[in-house]
């Protein structure tokens, strides 16, 4: 079965930087895209950021584009999300998500558990 | 960017009555090389993380009962649950991945 496992979340302050992890099983992980996708509380899903399959390209939405970073090691079935100048905007559940194949273009199949970031002082 | 909107934003239907989510996106999501649209569904239940319901517009995900169907192509869509049962309380959620970034609508919050 597919897992997918996110860590790294928690309290941060305005301006500060946090790394989220995503351990993934159960499928070939490197032959396909992933994606961090956030939720605010109370609010709607809000794409984030996509990996292909290989790590070759990735996307940004415009509110993170150069803050976050996304990137993976396929030796450790593990994609991550590097968050920096964080804002309070930035708070929400993050989910790993897995693509529905390698080319970034694709839906969402899988997603994770959801780790929760919150950003205050 | 691409704008994905829905319609309504909260709908209640009686069980076994059908129910029709709408969702547009601001340009076409179809490319024209695979006759494919980029569109896909998704579910989400209090507490849980989304499901994915609904493919390339109308290819249903394995498992997802045959209640849910989603038609449409180009900038308009729909997403029909044909008889409303109890466990289809959620908000549902369209999202293109033709262009990033890869927007989702708004939802569609659907109770009984």
């Amino acid at each position: 079965d597919v897992q997918l496992v996110e860590s790294g979340g928690g309290l941060i302050q305005p301006g500060g930087s946090l790394k989220l992890t995503c351990a993934a099983s159960g499928f070939t992980f490197s032959n396909y895209a992933m994606n961090w996708v956030r939720q605010a509380p109370g609010k709607g899903l809000e794409w984030v950021s996509v990996i292909s399959g290989g790590g070759d390209t990735t996307f940004y939405a415009d509110p993170v584009k150069g803050r976050f970073t996304i990137s993976r090691d396929d030796s450790k079935n593990t994609v991550y999300l590097q968050m920096a100048s964080l804002r309070a905007e930035d708070s929400a559940v993050y989910y790993c998500s897995k693509g529905s194949q390698s080319s970034r273009y694709s839906s969402i199949d899988y997603w994770g558990p959801g780790t929760l970031v919150t950003v205050s002082s | 960017d691409i704008v994905m909107t829905q319609s309504p934003d909260s709908l209640a239907v009686s069980l076994g009555e059908r129910a029709t989510i709408n969702c547009k996106s601001s340009q076409s999501v179809l490319y024209s090389s695979n006759n494919k649209n980029y569109l896909a569904w998704y579910q989400q239940k209090p507490g849980q993380s989304p499901k994915l319901l609904i493919d390339w517009a109308s290819t249903r995900e394995s498992g997802v009962p045959d209640r849910f169907s989603g038609s449409g192509s180009g900038t308009d869509f729909t997403l029909t649950i044909s008889s409303l049962q109890a466990e289809d309380v959620a908000v549902y959620y369209c999202q293109q991945h033709y262009s990033a970034p890869f927007t989702f609508g708004p939802g569609t919050k659907v109770d009984v």
